[in-house]
């Protein structure tokens, strides 16, 4: 059982570059959301997909876009990379939003130089 | 704007004794507490949860309290082992949105031999 699984593990940009990044969850859930992580700082909401078809804003969506190809995948999109998109970015998933636990992948790592 | 923030940002145990990490909230609005765990390069994972109408719940070797009164949440874990090496970081559903969780900076754990 892979949970939620994000692809690439890894990535170097330069600055302007774009890149999409993966992420499909195989439990069935309902919800799925971008999130990256910085040092010091907690997680933070970039996107959102309550339910196939949807995709909302969350804290910091500047920058990104995203599409929910359907109810396993859902993609985080660069279209303009910039060295503040510098970060750690995660997948998670949930079968009802909001309160219940989410589910995480094990992130990418992204750097943009 | 509301916010879940932690008491200690580190936190060094000697093995076999009790860690208690405590987490503070603002929002009295917030229905919905979670704790996950993060070890170094995965992603957070799902210990224990607790609802609003609940002030205690016990899991494997992990209690999660929660004292409203205070807007105050705490993990405690028992035995504490080196395996339990991580940050712990503490999230809240404000209940403002169906969707969005709120993390706190997280705790780092060390459980010394």
């Amino acid at each position: 059982n892979a949970g939620v699984t994000q692809t690439p593990k890894f990535q170097v940009l330069k600055t302007g570059q774009s890149m999409t990044l993966q992420c499909a969850q195989d439990m069935n859930h309902n919800s799925m959301y971008w999130y990256r992580q910085d040092p010091g700082m907690g997680l933070r909401l970039i996107y959102y997909s309550a339910s196939e078809g949807t995709t909302d804003k969350g804290e910091v969506p500047n920058g990104y876009n995203v599409s929910r190809l359907n109810k396993r995948e859902f993609s985080l999109r660069l279209e303009s990379a910039a060295p503040s998109q510098t970060s750690v970015y995660f997948c998670a998933s949930t079968s009802t939003g909001g309160r219940s636990p989410l589910h995480f992948g094990n992130g990418t790592r992204l750097t943009v130089t | 704007g509301e916010s879940v923030g932690l008491h200690l940002p580190t936190l060094s145990v000697q093995e076999g004794d009790n860690s208690i990490i405590n987490c503070a909230y603002s929002n009295s609005a917030s229905d919905y507490f979670i704790w996950y765990k993060q070890e170094s390069g995965k992603g957070p994972q799902f210990i224990i949860d607790i609802r609003s109408n609940m002030d205690k719940r016990q899991g494997q070797r992990v209690t999660v309290l929660l004292n409203k009164t205070v807007k105050h949440l705490s993990l405690q874990i028992a035995a504490t082992q080196p395996g339990d090496s991580a940050v712990y970081f503490c999230a809240e559903n404000s209940g403002g949105s169906n969707y969005k969780l709120t993390f706190g900076k997280g705790t780092l754990l060390t459980v010394n031999p």
